[in-house]
Formats: C-alpha cells, sequence, structure tokens
C-alpha cells in the first residue's frame, strides 16, 4: 500500500463548480499535512498548510481527518486558472520529517 | 531574491557518463532535498539531508550520491549505474522537520 494516496483523476468540472479531492495516508505518526498545486512542467508550488481545525485561503478550503486518515481539499467557484495537478503531502514524526507526496490529482477546468 | 536555484534548466548526456545537478538556496534552510519524477508520476525521493555534512537515502537513491559541503547547496550527481536516468528532477528545501519545503524549477536530464 502506498503511504499517500490519491485518487489520480483526471476530474473534468466547469468553471464556477465545487470540486473536492481526497487524499489518504497510511502512517498514524503523521505530523504535518500540505496541499502543493503543479502546473504541467513546473516545480510545485505550496498552495496551503492543512491544520487539525481545518483551514481556508479564499476558494479553497482544507480539512483533516486524522481519525480515517484523510486529507481533503475542496476548491468553490472552480476558474480556468485552477486547471493543474494537485499534490497532497505529508511528513511522519520519527522519520526526520521527510515529505512524502502522493501522485497527484488532476483537476481540468472547462469553460 | 530569496529562493532555490537549479541549473541547468535542461541538460542532455550521452549514455554511460556520470553529469551533476546543481542546486543552491539562500533560504538559510536547513533540511535540503531530491526528487524525481516520470511523466505522468507523482514525485519519489532520491536523497534528503537535514544538515551539513549528512544526507539520508530516500525511495530511490541506487545510482545516485550527493554531498553536502555547505548549508546552501546541496548537489546530485547522477551516475552511470542508474538504468533509466531521464526524468525531472526536482531540488527542494524547508526550514526544517516536518515543515513546508520550496522548490526549484527544475531540471529535465535526458540521456541518450
Amino acid at each position: 500500500r502506498k503511504e499517500v494516496e490519491q485518487d489520480p483523476g483526471p476530474f473534468n468540472v466547469p468553471e464556477g463548480a465545487t470540486v473536492a479531492f481526497n487524499c489518504t495516508y497510511s502512517n498514524s505518526a503523521s505530523q504535518s499535512f500540505f496541499w502543493y498545486r503543479q502546473d504541467c512542467r513546473k516545480e510545485p508550488k505550496l498552495l496551503m498548510s492543512v491544520y487539525s481545525s481545518g483551514n481556508e485561503d479564499g476558494r479553497f478550503t482544507a480539512q483533516l481527518n486524522r481519525a480515517s486518515q484523510y486529507i481533503s481539499l475542496l476548491i468553490r467557484d472552480s476558474k480556468l486558472s485552477d486547471s493543474a495537478t494537485y499534490l497532497c503531502v505529508v511528513t511522519v514524526s520519527g522519520n526526520t520529517g521527510k515529505l512524502i507526496f502522493g501522485q497527484g490529482t488532476t483537476l481540468q477546468v472547462k469553460p | 531574491d530569496g529562493g532555490i536555484t537549479q541549473s541547468p534548466k535542461y541538460l542532455f548526456r550521452k549514455e554511460g557518463q556520470n553529469v551533476t545537478l546543481s542546486c543552491e538556496q539562500n533560504l538559510n534552510h536547513d533540511a535540503m532535498y531530491w526528487y524525481r519524477q516520470d511523466p505522468g508520476q507523482g514525485l519519489r525521493l532520491i536523497y534528503y539531508s537535514q544538515i551539513v555534512n549528512d544526507f539520508q537515502k530516500g525511495d530511490i537513491a541506487e545510482g545516485y550520491s550527493v554531498s553536502r559541503e555547505k548549508k546552501e547547496s546541496f548537489p546530485l550527481t547522477v551516475t552511470s549505474a542508474q538504468k533509466n536516468p531521464t526524468a525531472f528532477y526536482l531540488c527542494a528545501s524547508s526550514a526544517g522537520v516536518n515543515t513546508e519545503a520550496f522548490f526549484g524549477q527544475g531540471t529535465r536530464l535526458t540521456v541518450v
């Protein structure tokens, strides 16, 4: 079983739609959680950290469920510019904090 | 400007040659990482370093070597022992354990 799993998609949605991605992780000792965005042939860029209480940044909301070992990303009012691959990232306590990436979920927002 | 610089952006090498990819950061970060990404795939960890003069193997270290002689520099050598070296190589750094990482623009290596 992979340490971090994501549905690769692609998710094809119309502009203005709300879309949600989930990511599951296998190690209950996972410490920190992040969502990154990666555009085609570019480097990943930090979208947001994920906190236990959940957090929101504009149209983006991230949630953490430690009991079920998953994190989620909700995008409201999708824009064409949201089209990208979204990477789920966790770090594991006692593992020198190395970052473990999921394979990514591809989002395509259509006009 | 503060950031992470990888060079070169594109690199072509003949099979059997060793090649070194550069990664420099001026963010004063302690931790540095090397990842490999193949088309349509996620990032796989090659090596990482939490402090100067120390580094650990990641999931796919075979055929690669690194050094961390200075805090700001973490070069990656792709050796001839690496069976499929053609890939997109990404260097990242973070302030410390369990913190977010920031990436360089990557190096696309093509071995012919």
